[in-house]
């Protein structure tokens, strides 16, 4: 099946500095991935809409400029989170469709999810 | 855009009993409806999923109902178990190409044996 590869899982920053995510479909091309953020028993909220080729669309009150999206490929998507603070600890997880099968509503595929923490 | 809201926020059951988890939606043009199972830590695990052409669909014990008049879908789980504990959330999506899933909140679901 569709798998989405997501890293780091984990990992542990000093306020100020900027942090990468990679998310990869490893077995699809997907124009179009997701990111979302989850904070502790809370839901998944969408924060943008990563397209390949052109600009991010970010949900409102989602800062773009400290949440750099770039979709570079058909299977890869990243994502910066800049001079992070430690509000922005969180559990960040993109999510792509396999936009191959020729379906708007093939089931969404996850990655694994990172847990960032900000010190 | 779309607005999930989703009840009950917790659910203890006991083993064998079932669970039903029910949420509505706002955009009549969302057509796809689906049902994730997240355990802490770990990465939401799609569980059954429903389109808007059709009102009911049934995995083993698992089945989901959707009213397209009222704008709500349930999830029904039957004969539960302790390993369905987990938090359960719905989604909803309209059907145009690169768009989303809006999420509910979700609900905490714990299975006592």
């Amino acid at each position: 099946g569709a798998v989405v590869s997501q890293h780091p899982s984990r990992v542990i920053c000093k306020s100020g500095t900027s942090v990468k995510i990679e998310c990869r479909s490893l077995d699809f091309q997907a124009t179009t991935m997701f990111w979302y953020r989850q904070f502790p028993k809370q839901s998944l909220m969408l924060m943008a809409t990563s397209n390949e080729g052109s600009k991010a669309t970010y949900e409102q009150g989602v800062e773009k400029d400290k949440f750099l999206i770039n979709h570079a490929s058909l299977t890869l998507s990243t994502l910066t989170v800049t001079s992070a603070h430690p509000e922005d600890s969180s559990f960040y997880i993109c999510s792509a469709r396999d936009g191959g099968r020729g379906q708007n509503n093939s089931p969404l595929h996850f990655g694994n999810g990172t847990r960032l923490t900000v010190t | 855009g779309e607005n999930v809201e989703q009840h009950p926020s917790t659910l203890s059951v006991q083993e064998g009993d079932s669970a039903v988890i029910k949420c509505t939606y706002s955009d009549s043009a969302s057509n796809y409806f689906p049902w994730y199972k997240q355990e802490l830590g770990k990465r939401p695990q799609l569980i059954i999923d429903i389109r808007s052409n059709v009102g009911e669909k049934k995995d083993q014990r698992i089945a989901v109902t959707l009213n397209k008049t009222a704008k709500h879908f349930s999830l029904h789980i039957t004969e539960t178990q302790p390993e369905d504990s987990a938090v359960y959330f719905c989604a909803a999506k309209v059907n145009q190409a690169g768009t989303a899933l809006i999420f509910g909140k979700g609900t905490t679901l714990s299975v006592s044996s």
